[in-house]
């Protein structure tokens, strides 16, 4: 198993560019989230999925897309990148039912120029 | 909402030592606890758990009991390694309503130890 994947490990973008973050799970986990760590911040829910499908926003939304077309990936669109969104991107995974324990990916430093 | 909140270092110890590192929680429901380690570089490792009153979570030399009276979940071990420096985070997923999708999340505590 390869748990939480995400690429890529390292991007730079200039101001009003776009991109995706990619993220996958081999756990078959039925919810998956994406959480930014900013320093002194600890991490905050960015948006979460409960199932292929059905998406909702967390805590820090704005500026953020996601879709969830198959269990397995859950990919974040910045759809035009500013310097307030330079941070270190988490995916993480749960299986429902569980107790809430998530599953980290290795993490995307992003950041924006 | 649910809040943790938890020391915020940095801790410097020398090998050896005893670790505390507090953490206390507000949360409507039942929640379950979490201690998670980041090395640096890295993403975050489960460290230990504790899903009700009582319980104690331990792992690697780590331990943390579940107080509900106190709504605390305080992380030690009794003696330190140079390679458990790392930032620690303490979180809680909030079972009830089905809400366990998401953790809410200390900022973090950076232990330095030294040799």
């Amino acid at each position: 198993n390869a748990g939480v994947t995400q690429t890529p490990k390292f991007q730079v973008l200039k101001t009003g560019q776009s991109m995706t973050l990619q993220c996958a799970q081999d756990m078959n986990h039925e919810y998956m989230s994406w959480y930014r760590q900013d320093p002194g911040m600890g991490l905050r829910l960015i948006h979460y999925s409960v199932g292929a499908g059905i998406t909702d926003q967390g805590e820090v939304p704005n500026g953020y897309n996601v879709s969830r077309s198959t269990t397995e990936d859950f990919p974040l669109r910045l759809l035009s990148a500013a310097p307030s969104q330079t941070s270190v991107y988490f995916c993480a995974s749960s299986p429902a039912g569980g107790v809430g324990e998530q599953y980290f990916g290795p993490g995307t430093r992003l950041t924006v120029t | 909402g649910d809040s943790v909140t938890q020391m915020e270092g940095p801790v410097t110890l020398s090998e050896e030592a005893f670790l505390t590192i507090n953490c206390t929680y507000t949360a409507t429901g039942y929640p379950s606890l979490f201690w998670y380690v980041q090395y640096p570089g890295e993403g975050l490792q489960l460290l230990l758990k504790a899903t009700k009153a009582d319980d104690k979570g331990s792992n690697k030399g780590f331990e943390a009991t579940y107080r509900k009276e106190t709504t605390s979940f305080h992380l030690e071990k009794g003696s330190v390694q140079v390679s458990d420096s790392a930032v620690y985070f303490c979180a809680l997923s909030d079972g009830s309503g089905g809400s366990n999708y998401k953790l809410t999340f200390g900022k973090g505590t950076l232990l330095t130890v030294n040799p």
